[in-house]
C-alpha cells in the first residue's frame, strides 16, 4: 500500500483565518514533504522532514509554519496568507531519508485545493 | 544547474497511435529519475523509478527507459484514459532529499 491521505480536499479561508492542513501516512516512511503546485506548474518543494525533524526550508514564507507530531503525521498551519497562496497543496512521504541511495521514490497524496479570498 | 526539460508540452494521439515522450535532464550525480502521472486537480500518481542507464521497467501500456542524459516513457496503443500530464523529475546526488520536476507533458488521446 503507497497510500498517503490528506485533509481537507477544498479549503476556503479569508486573509485572517487560520487553518491547517492534515497529510498522513501509515507505510513507515521517514521522510515527509509539502509541495506547492500553481495551475499548470510542476510541484514547488516547501519543506522536508527527515526522521521527524525539519531539513529543509525553501525559504517559504512564515506564514507557512509546518509541524511533525510523528513519524505518520505532517501538518501544514497557515496564517495570514494572501491571495496568491491559493495553490494545490500536496504531501509526499518517501521510505528513506537523507543521505539514502535507495527507497528515495516519493509517493503523493491527493492534495489540498487552497483558495485564499 | 540541475535542470529537467520535456518535450513536447503538449501531444495529441488517437487512441491505438503509439508514441514516446522526452525527459532530458542535467544532474549531478544522478541518484534516480521518477515519472508521474496527474489528472487536473489532483496529485502525482508515481508510475517509475529508473536508477541507472541502461535500465528499463514496464507498466502495462508504458514503458519507461533512461541513458545518461536522457528518459523516454514510451507509450503503445494508448488509450482515452491515458490522457494526463506526465511529470519527470530527477533527485541529484550527495544526500540531497529534493526532487527537480519538469514542467511536464499534457497527453491527450482522443477515441
Amino acid at each position: 500500500d503507497t497510500e498517503v491521505t490528506q485533509t481537507p480536499k477544498h479549503l476556503v479561508m479569508g486573509m485572517t483565518n487560520k487553518k491547517s492542513l492534515k497529510c498522513e501516512q501509515h507505510m513507515g516512511h521517514r521522510a515527509m514533504y509539502w509541495y506547492k503546485q500553481k495551475a499548470k506548474k510542476p510541484p514547488e518543494l516547501m519543506f522536508v522532514y527527515s526522521y521527524e525533524k525539519l531539513s529543509i526550508n525553501e525559504s517559504v514564507p512564515s506564514r507557512f509554519s509546518p509541524e511533525c507530531p510523528n513519524s505518520s503525521l505532517l501538518n501544514l498551519h497557515l496564517h495570514a496568507l494572501q491571495p496568491e497562496d491559493s495553490a494545490l497543496y500536496l504531501c509526499a512521504s518517501s521510505q528513506a531519508a537523507a543521505g539514502a541511495s535507495g527507497g528515495v521514490t516519493q509517493y503523493f497524496g491527493p492534495g489540498t485545493r487552497l483558495l485564499v479570498l | 544547474e540541475d535542470q529537467v526539460t520535456q518535450s513536447p508540452e503538449a501531444l495529441r494521439l488517437q487512441e491505438g497511435e503509439s508514441s514516446s515522450l522526452n525527459c532530458s535532464y542535467t544532474v549531478s550525480g544522478l541518484r534516480g529519475l521518477f515519472w508521474y502521472r496527474q489528472d487536473p486537480g489532483k496529485g502525482p500518481e508515481f508510475l517509475f523509478t529508473l536508477y541507472s542507464a541502461g535500465e528499463e521497467k514496464e507498466k502495462e501500456r508504458l514503458k519507461a527507459t533512461l541513458t545518461k542524459k536522457e528518459s523516454f516513457l514510451h507509450i503503445t496503443a494508448p488509450k482515452p484514459e491515458d490522457s494526463a500530464t506526465y511529470l519527470c523529475a530527477v533527485r541529484r546526488g550527495g544526500g540531497s532529499e529534493k526532487l527537480v520536476f519538469g514542467k511536464g507533458t499534457k497527453l491527450t488521446v482522443n477515441p
